[in-house]
């Protein structure tokens, strides 16, 4: 049963406080993408990476969030220092090939208080 | 700017009936999807349509693509409560980038 994994699926934490979020994407896709959905702004895009190599981060705030892929079968997002406003569902999504959907994980939601 | 609208952004509508979700995006794109999301849940996808006048049908749902005139639709034909979800639709852009629509919460009362 082909599933992107994601952990933690709830995290409390509070401002200023550093948080890792993982993702493990479907064995043999070669893209992930990292998205944040909240309700007033919907689902964002915050970065995504093929065969490991970032192509796109402008959607995420550079001065306390970072991405990276330590290996094909690991993806983390990091927010630190943590703020409330960064409290949202983030979601990991993988993908194979340029016409394939995107096959979405159950997302972990981060409350920051 | 990258866009996507979709009309309407709530529904509520009876079992039995029939309606349609509209998608209109801002660019010329080949690929469009369509992702169902269930209260605090993930996203599942429910379509992709790769050419214009694509058309696909799972169940009571039928998706089309029209890529000229940049319009996607999701028809629901006799509802039933269990589509009650948020429908999202998104369009390709770039090599595997998604550009997503705010949602349309449907629901389905008995």
């Amino acid at each position: 049963d082909a599933r992107v994994t994601q952990t933690p699926r709830d995290k409390v934490t509070e401002m200023g406080q550093e948080v890792t979020m993982r993702c493990q994407p479907i064995l043999g896709h070669n893209t992930v993408f990292w998205y944040r959905q909240t309700m007033m702004q919907g689902l964002e895009l915050l970065a995504y990476f093929r065969n490991r190599a970032p192509l796109d981060d402008s959607g995420m705030p550079k001065d306390r969030f970072s991405a990276e892929m330590p290996d094909a079968t690991l993806a983390t997002l990091k927010i630190q220092p943590s703020e409330p406003r960064d409290s949202a569902v983030y979601f990991c999504a993988s993908g194979s090939g340029r016409a394939a959907e995107q096959f979405f994980g159950p997302g972990t939601r981060l409350t920051v208080l | 700017e990258l866009k996507v609208e979709q009309n309407p952004l709530f529904l509520s509508m009876q079992e039995g009936k029939n309606y349609t979700i509209y998608c209109n995006y801002s660019t010329t794109s080949d690929r469009l999807y369509w992702y169902r999301q269930d209260p605090g849940k993930s996203l599942e996808s429910l379509f992709v349509l790769l050419s214009n006048g694509a058309v696909k049908q799972e169940g009571r749902l039928m998706a089309s693509l029209d890529t000229k005139a940049r319009l996607s639709t999701l028809h629901i034909t006799a509802a039933v409560h269990d589509l009650s979800a948020t429908y999202f639709c998104a369009f390709g852009q770039g090599a595997q980038k998604l550009v997503f629509g705010q949602g349309t919460r449907l629901t389905i009362n008995p």
